[in-house]
């Protein structure tokens, strides 16, 4: 299974700042996507980040607010921009298919990125 | 938008004894999963069942579907304080590849 990394691990942040949360994979994957799990809640999927191209965002997400980077197949960003309180949640990145994508595919999940905003 | 409604929304038990948590969800499937989350930290994958798939094992682990009701079951058998986590089932849908749709969760409490 891929081993995944998330930095920050948490941060506490001002209303109205931005920030990026870096996702490092161990091997090249095709899949990687970015959830929010707020407080308590369960994990909304945000989007899907495409290696070279710009992200499939999921309904009520936009790239204005949340923007990404692929650059390669092992490495993505997640930018929450102008935070507000409402922001505070857990973001996790996760990847599928370390070969060929089907809908059989598992997704292993990074540890998680803990966003508090003042 | 989550597809899947779980229940017991919090389930508390003694050691030793079995768990079981159910999920049901609203559209056809391609698979459902299964994934346990520790205090806030990131997901780890327990097990996959295919749409076609009735019933699966992995350890002390036993999952059933039933495609007719939309519905799944997590069966935890001989649970220990470490199984104390929150549940979570995800399905990719027919219409997708990939695309993991969550579950409200079922916290579980295993008191030593």
């Amino acid at each position: 299974s891929a081993v995944i990394s998330q930095k920050p691990s948490r941060d506490i942040c001002q209303r109205g700042t931005s920030l990026t949360i870096q996702c490092q994979v161990d091997s090249q994957v095709t899949m990687m996507f970015w959830y929010r799990q707020q407080p308590g809640q369960s994990l909304t999927l945000i989007a899907t980040a495409n290696q070279g191209s710009e992200a499939t965002y999921e309904s009520g997400f936009v790239i204005d607010k949340f923007p990404i980077s692929r650059p390669n197949l092992t490495f993505s960003t997640l930018t929450v921009s102008n935070m507000s309180p409402e922001d505070s949640s857990i973001y996790l990145c996760s990847v599928a298919g370390q070969g060929k994508v089907s809908g059989n595919n598992e997704q292993f999940f990074g540890p998680g990125t803990r966003l508090t905003v003042l | 938008s989550q597809q899947g409604e779980e229940d017991p929304q919090a389930l508390s038990i003694q050691e030793g004894e079995n768990a079981t948590m159910n999920c049901s969800y609203k559209t056809s499937i391609n698979n459902l999963q299964w994934y346990r989350q520790n205090s806030g930290r990131g997901l780890v994958h327990l097990i996959l069942i295919r749409s076609n798939e009735r019933e699966k094992h992995s350890g002390r682990l036993r999952v059933t579907l039933d495609t007719s009701k939309k519905s799944s079951s997590l069966l935890i058998t001989a649970s220990r304080a470490a199984d104390t986590a929150s549940y979570f089932c995800a399905t990719v849908p027919m219409d997708s590849s990939y695309k993991l749709i969550f579950g409200s969760g079922t916290r579980l409490l295993v008191r030593p």
